[in-house]
């Protein structure tokens, strides 16, 4: 049974500061992994995904993988208030079957 | 070009009714998948379907819930007999045949709320 596990949080960064979310994984044979942006009552929001071992970036976001230790991380950079939300970790069960953690709040303040 | 559709956006049931819920999946794709949200928890796979046929659905509960995507129309997410315990958010994805991963669509979910 594959499984991923987050901090729930809240994490709270001030405005202009990198938020740094993590994420493992249970399964060492995942291959693909996502990252869900989620507002409040809102639908999941995919932000970032990533496949290889390193860094993704895209914008002020940037994803790292590291197989070896089945890690994963969401960096932001210059965070604002807007990313205030659940960051959800995700990884492929098959078939689009995807396999969330709980997810970690963040909170970005002024 | 609509997004997945999902109606209705709340659902309010009293124990022992039925639950209906409603996807449209995006103009074009043919792949439906079905999740559901428990309050403070991420979201779990229930079931994935194709027009007419359910390919995986390991997800759902053996008993009360059942899943379908005729030719014509939405997908259905049918609960029987609610229960305190259903009352999530229940949310439809969508894709393109042979699409990966990062080509799932997520529809705005279904509230549903069990008194």
């Amino acid at each position: 049974q594959k499984e991923v596990e987050q901090n729930s949080g809240p994490l709270s960064v001030p405005e202009g500061a990198i938020a740094s979310l993590n994420c493992t994984y249970s399964d060492r044979g995942s291959q693909s992994f996502f990252w869900y942006r989620q507002y409040s009552g809102k639908s999941p929001e995919l932000i970032m995904f990533i496949y290889s071992n390193g860094d993704k970036e895209d914008g002020r976001f940037t994803a790292q993988l590291n197989k070896a230790s089945q890690y994963v991380s969401l960096l932001i950079r210059d965070s604002q208030p807007s990313d205030s939300a659940t960051y959800l970790c995700a990884t492929s069960g098959g078939y689009n079957k995807l396999i969330f953690g709980a997810g970690t709040r963040l909170a970005v303040h002024p | 070009n609509a997004g997945v559709m999902q109606n209705p956006r709340h659902l309010v049931r009293r124990r022992g009714q039925e639950a209906r819920l409603r996807c449209s999946p995006m103009k074009g794709h043919s792949h439906v998948y079905w999740y559901r949200q428990l309050p403070e928890e991420g979201l779990k796979f229930m079931v994935y379907l194709q027009k007419e046929n359910i390919i995986d659905e390991s997800g759902m509960p053996k008993e009360r819930f059942s899943a379908e995507f005729p030719k014509e129309g939405p997908s259905i997410l049918r609960i029987q007999q609610v229960v305190r315990g259903d009352s999530a958010a229940y949310f439809c994805a969508s894709s393109l045949p042979g699409q990966g991963d990062e080509k799932l669509f997520f529809g705005s979910g279904t509230q549903l709320s069990v008194l």
